[in-house]
């Protein structure tokens, strides 16, 4: 079955630092593959998503993510975080498996970012 | 509407009982997901419908829970003879039509604590 790692739980950075969130997912197939983000007090939305074409995805709010195949890695990046970035990050990923329908999560990176 | 809207936000219940959560998933959507999502964790799927019908219910941890969605809008999701470790976030999710690499748009989330 799919599974999602996320090697880092917490992260703390200081404004205007580099991110990078890991993500690794097990299955080897044709996968899609999203970053979520929960910022406190709020639902799940989505920040980007892969599913063909440029491995690099841009996102909303700075957000880029590398589909990496032969590392079965989908790592997001943002150069210079921002205080409003504190959030928690989910990665997920869907196969072919069960049809792309439902997602399979990594466990979560939470972020908090100093002014 | 607007987004995904689950009722109650928060449900406390005592072990043993009966517990009804409700999703209202975004107007037009056709596939609606329950996930749940345990302190600590990333979300886990539960099950997906297309339509009226449960397309996939693997996910539904043992035979307390069942979910239903009559006329393919709104969903119940139902836990009979409530435990402790049924203690969680539910998650309600739509998509437009279910197919892969389609963002899934998350409510807000049910807190149930079983006492």
């Amino acid at each position: 079955a799919q599974s999602v790692s996320q090697h880092n739980h917490h992260v703390i950075l200081s404004e205007a630092a580099s991110l990078e969130l890991g993500c690794n997912y097990s299955y080897g197939g044709t996968v899609n593959l999203f970053w979520y983000v929960q910022y406190p007090g709020q639902h799940l939305q989505l920040l980007l998503k892969y599913f063909s074409g440029d491995p690099l995805v841009k996102g909303i709010k700075g957000f880029e993510a590398e589909f990496i195949k032969s590392k079965f890695s989908f790592n997001l990046r943002k150069p210079s975080v921002q205080w409003s970035d504190t959030a928690e990050y989910f990665c997920a990923v869907n196969d072919r498996n069960t049809g792309f329908q439902k997602l399979v999560f990594g466990t979560g990176t939470r972020l908090l970012v100093s002014p | 509407g607007a987004g995904v809207s689950q009722t109650p936000s928060n449900k406390v219940t005592e072990k043993g009982k009966y517990v009804e959560l409700r999703c209202d998933p975004i107007s037009g959507h056709t596939a609606l997901y329950w996930y749940r999502q345990s302190l600590g964790q990333g979300p886990e799927f539960l099950i997906y419908f297309q339509g009226t019908g449960a397309a996939d219910d693997s996910g539904l941890p043992n035979d307390r829970f069942f979910a239903v969605r009559p006329e393919g809008s709104v969903s119940t999701l139902k836990i009979q003879r409530t435990e402790r470790g049924d203690s969680a976030v539910y998650l309600c999710a739509s998509s437009s039509s279910g197919t892969g690499g389609e963002t899934q748009y998350f409510g807000p989330g049910t807190r149930l604590l079983v006492l």
